[in-house]
């Protein structure tokens, strides 16, 4: 299994964006796969944020503002990020579990608040 | 509140074992799945593996013949061992819990491998 993540996005401050998190394997299987969503704010360790679940639910870690939400379709994972703060500004990383190789990352979206 | 720490040594020698400790405050260690990931400078996240209270373990296979992660219940720490290193396991070392969602994470330690 395979996460690909955009390397980069950005969007102007107080606007909303959307990451995508594309799960790819050799089986059809990948549609019922969940994934978390991680931050990293520069100089900092990563830190969740939730799981989205691949009917499109989603369940945040607690404390996050409900600025921050996920959904899915098909083979995609979202996180959604509206009226974004300079804070926000940080390396976004989905993550699943389950594979053959049991944790994987996605290769990050580094998110730049204009 | 579960808090994970990260210690051990900031630099390594080429061709010598890592070696990590990992204390978790605030739960028992008895419960969850407790995992290494690292990343290399200006790099993403690599998932090294991770272990049960039990002992029983799982590796990244691109890892796993230099990786050993153990357990102590009595300290409420687990421990990672790297063989055999180069210059390209430098990299900052991360302890989290979890065997779907990793969640909380460390703080992180950084080490550098460098003669």
């Amino acid at each position: 299994l395979v996460l690909t993540q955009s390397p980069s996005a950005s969007a102007p401050l107080g606007a909303s964006v959307k990451l995508t998190c594309t799960l790819t394997t050799g089986q059809k299987t990948f549609q019922t796969f969940a994934i978390a969503w991680h931050q990293q704010q520069p100089g900092k360790g990563p830190r969740y944020l939730m799981n989205v679940n691949s009917d499109g639910t989603h369940s945040a870690g607690d404390g996050l503002p409900d600025r921050f939400s996920g959904s899915s379709s098909g083979s995609e994972r979202y996180l959604t990020i509206s009226s974004l703060q300079s804070e926000d500004e940080a390396d976004y990383y989905c993550q699943t579990w389950g594979t053959a190789i049991d944790v994987v990352f996605g290769g990050g979206t580094k998110l730049t608040v204009l | 509140q579960v808090q994970l720490q990260e210690s051990g040594p900031g630099l390594v020698k080429p061709s010598e074992t890592l070696s990590l400790t990992c204390s978790v405050s605030g739960d028992s260690i008895n419960t969850y799945y407790w995992n290494w990931i690292r990343q290399p400078p200006g790099k993403g996240l690599e998932w090294i593996g991770y272990i049960y209270s039990s002992g029983s373990t799982t590796y990244n296979p691109s890892l796993k013949s230099r990786v050993i992660i153990t357990v102590d219940t009595s300290k409420n720490e687990f421990s990672l061992k790297l063989t055999s290193v180069t210059p390209a396991d430098t990299a900052i070392y991360y302890c989290a819990r979890g065997d779907r969602e990793l969640h909380p994470w460390g703080q992180g330690t950084l080490v550098t491998v460098s003669s």
